[in-house]
């Protein structure tokens, strides 16, 4: 079971808005580390679309958006497309453990 | 062109040792922590093990802690895993990641170029 906790799955139809959540608790999010965001399209590696908690890096789009409040963050993807089925994940640090952790990812279908 | 390059992964006995590498290029490489995630097969990511941009500090999953030793030598700009004491539940793909902030001694940045990976397979 992971540190953090991500809804299996998601699903959205093209164009519509979708929202990935992540829960953790009080020695990592809670505690204002920082959360990360990752797509995974299948059979390749992991591809950085978040960091420190809303930030895209380059060449990411504009409908990617993190956000975070609490012990909880949340990744949303707006416009969907085809392309964007994929895996995401979250990541943070957590204090308790010494050590960075990830979400259990979560499966994105664009119906 | 930014790139890391794992090597090293292959089938293995419980019980033996395997030493993985990850050869940078494009990038100052002893200016950035680096860390070693893996993946079991249809499963997700699994920090393993990081490693400061000095080498001053190293941290390591509970689940490897005491079987698995990183390491890096920055003059070959590469990183190194040595894994001790291999079991089945270690077989996974191996991605060696780059940290995204430079000099960095903690593992609080994101992970910002990954590997391809390499497969390490534990079994009899």
């Amino acid at each position: 079971q992971s540190v953090l906790t991500q809804p299996p799955s998601v699903s959205g139809a093209p164009g519509q808005r979708v929202t990935i959540s992540c829960t953790g608790s009080s020695s990592n999010i809670g505690a204002g580390y920082d959360v990360h965001w990752y797509q995974q399209l299948p059979g390749t590696a992991p591809k950085l679309l978040i960091y420190g908690n809303s930030n895209r890096p380059s060449g990411v789009p504009d409908r990617f958006s993190g956000s975070k409040s609490g012990t909880s963050a949340s990744l949303a993807i707006s416009g969907l497309q085809a392309e964007d089925e994929a895996d995401y994940y979250c990541q943070s640090y957590d204090s308790s453990l010494s050590g960075s952790v990830f979400g259990g990812g979560t499966k994105l279908t664009v119906l | 062109e930014v790139q890391l390059v794992e090597s090293g992964g292959g089938l293995v006995q419980p019980g033996r040792s395997l030493r993985l590498s990850c050869a940078a290029s494009g990038f100052t490489f002893d200016d950035y922590a680096m860390h070693w995630v893996r993946q079991a097969p249809g499963k997700g990511l699994e920090w393993v093990s990081g490693i400061s941009w000095n080498s001053g500090s190293i941290g390591y999953a509970d689940s490897v802690k005491g079987r698995f030793t990183i390491s890096r030598d920055n003059a070959k700009n590469s990183l190194y895993l040595q894994m001790n004491s291999l079991r089945a539940e270690d077989t996974a793909l191996y991605y060696c990641a780059k940290d995204g902030a430079r000099y960095s001694s903690s593992w609080y940045y994101a992970f910002d170029i990954w590997g391809q990976g390499t497969m390490v397979t534990v079994s009899s």
